[in-house]
């Protein structure tokens, strides 16, 4: 069972559609992440989670609405995106959020929005 | 602003050797991290600098140097398998990661 799982892998969803994306880490880590990374592009942080409470939102439209029930799972949910929100969204947790922790991330999921 | 850079892509020829060069300038910093990403896969971790020197690991080496604000990731005896992106990323003083944009490494026969 791999650390860090995300699903779907794939997403084509239109400008008003609802999706939600999934991860879940069996790490027993206490720190999660979102991330996009476009192409060519460096990685770009979008939320953090400590211990289940949110510690950052770096400027992230609110059509990006995260969710963290426990410390096992995170969800993004997407509405009304628009095209240039396609991208890899990654998911990444670590042992705490000190920083200097190294990130365990998912496969992603690959988001087409048409 | 706090910056990475690092080539957009190199390439090189199986069983020889590759360096990939990451400069950085950050308000502080905290240490550097290098990450292995093949294509359609997570980045995983290689490995962490924060003191100046050379730490070697297996086929793959991580260099810092502080006072150049420099970086690189030396891969010896290239296996075809090591084609992937390479991303270098820097901690702030905040302990924020700031990410270079990644080095893709083509590996050939």
């Amino acid at each position: 069972e791999t650390g860090v799982t995300q699903t779907p892998r794939h997403l084509v969803m239109g400008m008003t559609n609802k999706k939600s994306l999934k991860c879940e880490q069996h790490l027993g880590h206490n720190a999660m992440y979102w991330y996009k990374q476009s192409a060519k592009k460096p990685l770009e942080l979008m939320f953090v989670y400590s211990l289940e409470e949110r510690v950052e939102n770096n400027s992230v439209p609110s059509r990006f609405s995260p969710e963290c029930p426990n410390s096992s799972h995170l969800f993004l949910h997407l509405h009304t995106l628009q095209p240039e929100d396609s991208a890899l969204y990654l998911c990444a947790s670590s042992q705490a959020r000190t920083g200097a922790e190294k990130l365990f991330f998912g496969s992603g999921t690959q988001l087409s929005v048409l | 602003g706090q910056n990475i850079d690092q080539p957009t892509e190199m390439t090189a020829t199986e069983g020889a050797i590759v360096q990939i060069n990451c400069t950085y300038q950050t308000s502080g910093f905290n240490g550097l991290f290098w990450y292995q990403q093949h294509a359609g896969e997570a980045p995983t971790f290689l490995s962490y600098n924060v003191l100046d020197g050379l730490e070697e690991k297996g086929r793959f080496s991580s260099f810092l140097s502080r006072s150049k604000g420099y970086s690189y990731l030396l891969l010896k005896e290239l296996q075809m398998k090591d084609s992937a992106s390479y991303l270098c990323a820097a901690l702030d003083s905040n302990y924020q990661l700031i990410w270079g944009a990644g080095t893709k490494l083509i590996i050939k026969p």
